[in-house]
Formats: C-alpha cells, structure tokens, sequence
C-alpha cells in the first residue's frame, strides 16, 4: 500500500542554521510530490511541487527539495532558517488510483526556531 | 483574489447536535475535498467530489455527509454519528480530480463538541 513517511515529529534549530526535513514514500512507480507549510490555526500553504524533470525543485521561501528515486526520498532543504520559518511541513504524495489522483499526506514535522 | 473560504473559524457544539461547515471557492476549480486533521496524524481525507452533485466518500466518511449543489459550494455536515467530531477540519480545491494540480486550502473551521 502507498504510504508516505515523516520521521521527525519534532525539529529545533538556530536562526541562521540549514535545515533538512525528511520524507519518505511507498509507491511502485514514481509519484508526484509536494511539500505544504502550516502556520498553527491556519490552512496549508504549498511550497513546491515535483511532477517530472530536474529531480531539485525550487519553492517559495528559498526551500528547495530533492527527490531521489533510488532512497524513495524527497527531502526539503533550506540553506538559511529565518523565525518566521517556524511551522509544521507536510509532505504528500500523489498517484493515480481507479482513474483518479489520490493524495497522501505524512503526520507532519513541527519545526521550531530558536533565536 | 481567488481562494477558499471556509466558516465559521471555530465552532462549538453539544454532543448529539448534527453540525454543518461551509466551505466555498471562487477558483473555479472543478474538485472540492474535506480533510480532517488531528495532532500528529496528518490529514485524513472525508468526502470529495469532482463535479456538481457528485461526491465521493474517502478514507474517514461514517458519521459525515455533504453536498455538491453549486460549484463554488461543498459543505460538510458533521452528524451526531461521528463518534469523535472535535477536530480542525480543512476544505481544498484543485482544478479536476484527474489532472495533478496542487490542492489549494481554506483556513479551517476547529470543532469543539462537548
């Protein structure tokens, strides 16, 4: 069964520091993959998206994230993290069941910024 | 500036009390999702549907029900047959069920049934 992976409940970092939160998935084939950000209390905001081509994909907010077929992996990356930084990210995945796009998303990792 | 607009932003109500949350978009996209979220488990897809009076059940339907009357409108009632309601509760849109496009968000509606 498809399934998509968040390791990391809980993140801490420095302002300033880089950043890398972790996404795995469970799919025979290649999926399509997007990395949301939530503000608490809020909806969820897209960042980026991979569908086919360059394997680094670049979002809003200077993230990026890279998906690498071999590791079943699409890790968002930041090189710089600002406070405003600090919210929970979703990773999803997308394939297609009975005719249809289903979308999948992992628990979810809350970052939190330190000054 | 299009978006999704979901209402009210909290809601309170007494157990046994069916419940309903509005949801509208004016993207004029084709497909309209409820997703309800609970600390640490991500989103659960409810109900979606793709088109005008036609909807699916997804992954957590029993207890929930909609309707799809308009495009622009997807509400979802929250019966007294949902053993655990209190919850955020999130409406999102994309262009069709059948192209991949992003799913667009409102601003969620948090369910407190006591």
């Amino acid at each position: 069964a498809q399934s998509v992976t968040q390791p990391d409940i809980h993140i801490t970092v420095s302002e300033g520091a880089s950043l890398e939160l972790r996404c795995n998935y469970s799919y025979g084939a290649t999926p399509y993959l997007f990395w949301y950000v939530q503000s608490p209390g809020q909806g969820l905001q897209l960042l980026l998206k991979y569908f086919s081509g360059d394997t680094l994909v670049q979002g809003i907010k200077g993230f990026e994230a890279e998906f690498k077929r071999s590791q079943s992996s699409f890790n968002l990356r930041k090189p710089s993290v600002h406070w405003s930084d600090a919210a929970e990210y979703f990773c999803a995945v997308g394939f297609r069941s009975g005719g249809y796009n289903k979308l999948i998303f992992g628990a979810g990792t809350r970052l939190a910024v330190h000054p | 500036d299009g978006g999704i607009t979901q209402s009210p932003k909290y809601l309170f109500r007494k157990e046994g009390q069916n419940v309903t949350l509005s949801c509208e978009q004016n993207l004029n996209h084709d497909a309209m999702y409820w997703y309800r979220q609970d600390p640490g488990q991500g989103l659960r897809l409810i109900y979606y549907s793709q088109i005008v009076n036609d909807f699916q059940k997804g992954d957590i339907a029993e207890g929930y029900s909609v309707s799809r009357e308009k495009k622009e409108s997807f509400p979802l009632t929250v019966t007294s047959a949902q053993k655990n309601p209190t919850a955020f509760y999130l409406c999102a849109s994309s262009i069709s069920r059948t192209e991949y496009s992003p799913l667009h968000f409102g601003n969620g509606t948090r369910l407190t049934v006591t």
